[in-house]
């Protein structure tokens, strides 16, 4: 089965700086998807940005990056020049396998400072 | 504008109660699902559509039910909730096909049994 962990539950940064999430995963599928969702106060989920696993290119989105490290099964998340509106839980989540599921994390909050 | 759309989004009941929560997508996709998030579990899956009357249970669907008799619309039904039940529930949908869609989430549900 796969699973998902997210290690850091809080975490906090000064708006203008860079902050890293981290992220990693077991599975034995070959093919599969990786996600950050962001949650912010308001309860919706946002996706943030996705790594498609047979990629080695490493996912870009503005100011998001990722770090994909497929043999460590690692799968961190870069916020660069934070911004007050970051703060927000954000989630890893693990897309593949017949059912399309999604396997989420544990989240971690991250709270942007000024 | 595509989208899920979640009614009510916040419900306070009794235990025992019957309650559906109704979920429902403007964008014509094959899949949905329903998710809860508790605190420090991040979002399991309950149960899970692939096309209309085809549903499949996900990781914690006890004292669940669901339906999907419309290709839209996919209710969530607790037929006797209890305070076990209590938390943030989220519909999703996507398209399904090779490879892995983006799920596109709803703005949640907060239910509280008392």
């Amino acid at each position: 089965a796969q699973t998902v962990t997210q290690s850091q539950p809080e975490m906090s940064v000064q708006e203008a700086e860079t902050v890293t999430l981290s992220c990693t995963y077991d599975t034995s599928e070959s093919n599969y998807y990786l996600f950050w969702y962001k949650q912010p106060p308001s309860r919706q989920m946002i996706l943030v940005i996705r790594q498609e696993a047979y990629k080695q290119q490493n996912a870009t989105e503005n100011r998001f990056s990722v770090n994909f490290q497929k043999a460590a099964k690692s799968f961190s998340l870069k916020i660069s020049d934070s911004q007050l509106g970051d703060t927000a839980m954000y989630f890893c989540a693990f897309g593949g396998g017949a059912t399309n599921k999604l396997i989420f994390g544990t989240g971690t909050l991250l709270a942007v400072q000024p | 504008e595509a989208q899920v759309t979640q009614n009510p989004r916040y419900l306070i009941t009794v235990t025992g109660k019957k309650l559906t929560v109704t979920c429902s997508q403007n964008m014509n996709h094959e899949y949905m699902s329903w998710y809860r998030q508790d605190p420090g579990l991040g979002l399991r899956q309950i149960y899970y559509s692939m096309n209309v009357e085809v549903t499949d249970k996900g990781d914690v669907p006890e004292g669940y039910k669901v339906s999907r008799k419309e290709k839209r619309n996919f209710p969530l039904i607790l037929e006797s909730p209890s305070p076990n039940q209590t938390s943030l529930y989220f519909c999703a949908s996507s398209l399904l096909g090779q490879g892995f869609y983006e799920q596109y989430f709803g703005p949640g549900t907060r239910l509280t049994v008392t």
